[in-house]
């Protein structure tokens, strides 16, 4: 089966301007969470979504938000970008929160280049 | 709130076991992670320990001891396709969150 889908893989954006990355999960999967991959910081949790509802949100301004479909898909959005929000988004979907090891599965990431 | 520690590098040989070892503190606990990542390329799950002791599973083995918040994943008969970033993460107790580690990057050399 397909696994977590991730668009767009590259993209180049100049500070001040917005950037939406869209993510679909593996099919049957309800649980979607978005982090960010930087060099210094490793991965740090933006987000996590369920059932259209966020569940949890990581230390992250306002201006990174998100949103879940009712088919599961997810959208992150960052405003007002800065020259730091440039790193690898990576978004990761499992079945369902609360079911035993609950594994995330990683998409290939969108990477975020600011100029 | 949560902090993970583990070596930033590890270098090994082809054929040999090396241990990468990770430590944990945290408000709550409810297991850990082990996740390989190639550059460029997303983590994979390699495996979840939630009680105490080792879980193997081929080449690969993690230990867990909750007493001590520390865990470490086994690498035996290293190959190169072994060189890669692992990444050490614990969910905390009441979410699915995962709070990862920087990861360790091993270098296997011939």
């Amino acid at each position: 089966k397909a696994g977590v889908t991730q668009t767009p893989r590259y993209l180049i954006k100049t500070r001040g301007q917005q950037v939406t990355l869209s993510c679909s999960p593996i099919s049957g999967h309800r649980s979607v969470s978005w982090y960010q991959q930087t060099p210094g910081q490793g991965l740090q949790f933006l987000f996590e979504y369920f059932s259209e509802t966020q569940r949890n949100k990581g230390n992250f301004p306002g201006r990174f938000s998100g949103r879940q479909f009712s088919n599961s898909r997810s959208e992150m959005n960052v405003s007002t970008l800065e020259l730091g929000d440039s790193a690898l988004y990576l978004c990761a979907s499992s079945l369902a929160p609360s079911l035993g090891a609950n594994v995330l599965t990683f998409g290939a990431g969108s990477r975020l280049t600011v100029l | 709130g949560q902090n993970i520690d583990q070596p930033t590098e590890m270098t090994a040989t082809e054929g040999a076991i090396v241990q990468i070892n990770c430590t944990y503190q945290t408000s709550g606990f409810n297991g850990l992670f082990w996740y390989q990542q190639h550059a460029g390329e997303a983590p994979t799950f390699l495996s979840y320990n939630v009680l105490d002791g080792l879980e193997e599973k081929g080449r690969f083995s993690s230990f867990l001891s909750r007493s001590k918040g520390y865990s470490y994943l086994l690498l035996k008969e290293l190959q190169m396709k072994d060189s890669a970033s692992y990444l050490c993460a614990v969910r905390d107790r009441g979410y699915s969150t995962l709070t990862f580690g920087k990861g360790t990057m091993l270098l296997v050399s011939p």
